[in-house]
């Protein structure tokens, strides 16, 4: 079984500060993790993805992610905030083997970015 | 190149009618998924179809069916409608069956049961 915890499901930022969205999972074969964004009235946008390799992973906007094995986590973080990037992110989950073919994803983190 | 194009946009139904949903993927995307977001239990995997066939479910009732196409595109039906069943329906396609090939997600049927 496979399972996301999303910790804080609202973050509010100044714009131009840090952004740190935290992502820790649950998983009994090595996964595939993911982030995608959603803006209001819109579907979900891959922002970046982890599957083998190098465990630091640069995505889109100028967000990127770490996987930390020993921790079971996969924080999402973006050195200076814009206004732009107030949505909501999830979290995803997949295993890299098996025939499992859904992505398991996480409740959701709002961020809000304040002027 | 088109995006992912789910219609209808919204839909109204009452208790105890059924639903059909459409999904045509992106042009060459032969994997169409399908999840229920709600913000009382977040997103939530419905099935995913590859070449007309399903090939995983997740854990709804039998309520709810799917099915696609030859030429990928995907509907989605549910029946006998319940209150609970309103949520907003997204479909997502990917190029290949590959786990970790990137998912594309249209921008949803919102369903309201009354």
């Amino acid at each position: 079984a496979q399972s996301v915890t999303q910790l804080g499901s609202h973050v509010s930022v100044s714009e131009g500060a840090l952004v740190l969205l935290r992502c820790n999972y649950s998983s009994s074969v090595p996964p595939y993790l993911f982030w995608y964004v959603q803006y209001p009235n819109q579907g979900l946008q891959l922002l970046l993805k982890y599957t083998t390799g190098a465990t630091l992973v640069k995505g889109i906007n100028g967000f990127e992610a770490e996987f930390k094995k020993s921790e079971t986590s996969f924080h999402l973080t973006k050195p200076s905030a814009h206004m732009s990037d107030a949505a909501e992110y999830f979290c995803a989950v997949t295993n890299s083997g098996g025939s499992n073919y859904k992505l398991t994803f996480g409740k959701g983190t709002l961020l809000t970015v304040n002027p | 190149k088109a995006g992912v194009t789910q219609t209808p946009r919204y839909l109204i139904k009452t208790r105890g009618q059924q639903v059909t949903l459409s999904c045509s993927p992106i042009s060459g995307h032969r994997s169409v998924s399908w999840y229920q977001q709600t913000p009382g239990q977040g997103l939530q995997f419905l099935f995913e179809y590859f070449s007309e066939t399903q090939r995983n479910k997740g854990n709804f009732p039998g309520r709810f069916s799917g099915r696609q196409f030859s030429n990928s595109r995907s509907e989605m039906n549910v029946s006998t409608l319940e209150l609970g069943d309103s949520a907003l329906y997204l479909c997502a396609s990917k190029r290949t069956g590959i786990i970790n090939d990137e998912l594309f997600f249209g921008s949803g049927t919102q369903l309201s049961v009354l």
